[in-house]
């Protein structure tokens, strides 16, 4: 257990809709980062966010958006969904910003399936 | 650009000892990750180098050679849990130190 916790574990929804994944980084951690894996591709980097702020940008469409609360919990939202949306979403988190050391703790994800 | 090759699938026998290698070309290499997944679950980090040579860590060993962008993961006595993938990543400074990450390795263990 690395201690980033995501809920939901597993959603089904249907194009067009909207969805919310949640994210509890390790505690301590300020940096949570979302990522985004396809059936058998690998991990894509949506988005980074460090203390409340966004940090790095990677992959993410317009249709997606993030953001980290006072808490540091994280919230990514995708909305208007297509069939090629399905996919697993990970989050992970590190201890700060993302020095040359640090290593990303990840969690569980949250399995998206879109009819 | 910035660019990390790994084999896609491997195959070894129980006992045995494997190497996974991994290649990249990147502007700013700043550290070499590996991470282990098994289907469906998330990653696990497994090694850590910034520095040429060779990390040991118990069954697992990581080696690194910035000069020729050459990384390999060796798994010794070879175990049927560590069928997984195995996903290189390298940090990297000209892209805001965020890890770029190879398609993974998918090993197969055999008894």
């Amino acid at each position: 257990d690395s201690g980033v916790t995501q809920t939901p574990k597993h959603l089904i929804t249907a194009t067009g809709q909207r969805v919310t994944l949640r994210c509890s980084p390790r505690s301590g951690d300020l940096s949570v980062y979302w990522y985004q894996q396809s059936l058998d591709q690998g991990l894509q980097f949506l988005i980074q966010y460090y203390n409340g702020e966004e940090r790095a940008k990677g992959n993410i469409l317009e249709r997606f958006s993030a953001q980290q609360f006072p808490d540091l919990h994280s919230e990514l939202n995708l909305s208007s969904l297509e069939l090629g949306d399905s996919a697993l979403y990970f989050c992970a988190s590190s201890a700060t910003s993302g020095g040359s050391q640090e290593t990303q703790y990840f969690g569980p994800g949250t399995r998206l399936l879109v009819l | 650009g910035q660019n990390i090759d790994q084999p896609t699938e491997m195959t070894a026998t129980e006992g045995a000892i494997v190497q996974i290698n991994c290649t990249y070309q990147t502007s700013g290499f700043n550290g070499l990750f590996w991470y282990q997944q098994h289907a469906g679950e998330a990653p696990t980090f497994l090694s850590y180098n910034v520095l040429d040579g060779l990390e040991e860590k118990g069954r697992f060993s990581s080696f690194l050679s910035r000069s020729k962008g050459y990384s390999y993961l060796l798994l010794k006595e070879l175990q049927m849990k560590d069928s997984a993938s195995y996903l290189c990543a390298v940090r990297d400074r000209d892209s805001n130190y965020q890890l770029i990450w190879g398609a993974g390795t998918k090993l197969i263990i055999k008894p």
